[in-house]
């Protein structure tokens, strides 16, 4: 089983649609974890840190259910700028990052 | 503020040759970390160095070796290239030690080996 998988989409909305995604995470004892933005050819910027608690961010929200082992994001209302690859990453002990393979997002007018 | 820089921007090496990236953090920044990205993956992490000190290493072979300077500035090397080794190379700089914290990622550098 990989340490951190996402479905690879691409997952294709309309502007204005809500749109989610679900990472999953096998160590059961990753302390952190975070959604990072990458757009084409360009590098990884954080979207936002994920918290016990979950977090909003304007139109993101970001969730984190430890019981299950996954982590989700939120897009409402979603922008042509929101098109991207959206990158789950999880600190899995030692000092390791790890990130999944990504889901690309396309968001059409 | 300068953010964080990587060089050279693009770079094509030959098989069985050594290369060395450079990447200068953040000012301020004492955290460096490497990660290699192949197309259609996310970024792999290669090492993590903090106050001049390994701090976390990914599974990669021992080809790869990085250090990092008394002005936080790092450089990732590896030796007897392989086709593999082809991908782009991307910095991060954090303001402390550990992982727990945002990562400001440089805009890479990308290795072609032929």
């Amino acid at each position: 089983r990989k340490e951190v998988e996402q479905d690879p989409g691409p997952f294709n909305v309309p502007e204005g649609a809500t749109v989610a995604f679900n990472c999953t995470y096998s160590n059961s004892a990753s302390q952190s974890f975070f959604w990072y933005r990458q757009d084409c050819r360009k590098e990884p910027k954080l979207l936002m840190s994920v918290y016990s608690s979950g977090n909003e961010d304007g139109r993101f929200t970001a969730q984190l259910n430890r019981a299950s082992q996954y982590i989700s994001l939120l897009i409402r209302d979603s922008k042509l700028s929101d098109s991207a690859t959206y990158l789950c990453v999880v600190n899995v002990g030692g000092n390791k990052l790890v990130f999944g393979a990504g889901t690309i997002l396309r968001v059409k007018s | 503020d300068a953010g964080v820089t990587q060089s050279p921007t693009h770079l094509i090496k030959t098989r069985g040759q050594q290369v060395t990236l450079r990447c200068s953090p953040i000012s301020g920044h004492k955290s460096v970390s490497w990660y290699q990205q192949v197309l259609g993956q996310g970024p792999q992490f290669i090492f993590q160095y903090y106050e001049k000190e390994e701090r976390g290493r990914g599974n990669f072979p021992d080809r790869f070796s990085a250090r990092q300077f008394p002005n936080y500035s790092s450089e990732l090397n590896v030796n007897a290239l392989l086709l593999g080794d082809s991908a782009l190379y991307l910095c991060a700089s954090s303001p402390r030690g550990g992982v727990n914290y945002e990562q400001y990622f440089g805009p890479g550098t990308r290795l072609t080996v032929t």
